[in-house]
């Protein structure tokens, strides 16, 4: 059985601040795929990442940074000098090779305050 | 990138009429589609994976003849609420899967259906 825990329901921070959102996940498969989804107020998920599990590098688009640690079995999202744009809410996801459900995180609601 | 979009947005009927929710992905072709529902501050909850031409899988505890999936080309599905109730008021979202990148679904910008 797969699981995905995002434990911080909401996080607050003040505009420019950096933020991490933390993503645990539990897999008995060697192969499987780790992605974040970011949903703002209008509803739609939005593609951020995806990541494999033969690719351990760590990934920085812009202000965006994932760090995935298979050692802990984390897939850490941070966003450097946050913008009130990056107010959404945040899942982590992930998929079993072979399988074709994702198997979300509960999500993390991250308001930014200007 | 690849789009999904979704038809209508929003839709607003009266207890015991059925709604039609057009799923397209619109600059690649998706082999499987997925329909999930999500309530307000919750994650989403797959109802049906959607295979062309063959008949959906739902997950368990999802009334099938309620929820009526379509997948006729690999560019749509459709998911129709038979004799809606307030209960099913939701947003629903679909996700289409790119058959040359299988491993990410796009998401649709989702449709909420509101039943009086």
């Amino acid at each position: 059985a797969q699981k995905v825990t995002q434990a911080q329901t909401e996080i607050s921070v003040v505009e420019k601040e950096d933020v991490t959102l933390d993503c645990v996940y539990e897999t008995r498969d060697t192969t499987y795929y780790l992605f974040w989804y970011k949903q703002p107020p209008s509803g739609e998920l939005v593609f951020l990442i995806r990541r494999n599990s033969f690719d351990e590098q760590n990934e920085i688009s812009g202000r965006y940074s994932w760090n995935f640690q298979k050692s802990t079995s984390s897939f850490n999202f941070t966003i450097t000098a946050s913008q009130v744009v990056d107010s959404a809410v945040y899942f982590c996801a992930l998929l079993n090779f072979g399988n074709e459900k994702l198997t979300f995180g509960t999500g993390t609601r991250l308001t930014i305050i200007p | 990138g690849a789009v999904v979009s979704q038809h209508p947005s929003w839709v607003i009927c009266k207890s015991g009429t059925s709604v039609k929710i057009e799923c397209r992905s619109l600059d690649f072709q998706a082999t499987t589609m997925f329909w999930y529902r999500q309530f307000p501050k919750q994650s989403l909850m797959l109802m049906a994976t959607s295979n062309e031409g063959s008949k959906a899988t739902y997950e368990q505890g999802v009334e099938k003849d309620k929820f009526l999936i379509n997948h006729a080309s690999l560019t749509l599905s459709t998911l129709t609420v038979t004799s809606a109730h307030p209960e099913d008021s939701s947003f629903y979202i679909c996700s289409a899967r790119d058959h040359q990148t299988l491993e990410t679904q796009y998401f649709g910008p989702g449709t909420r259906l509101l039943v009086l």
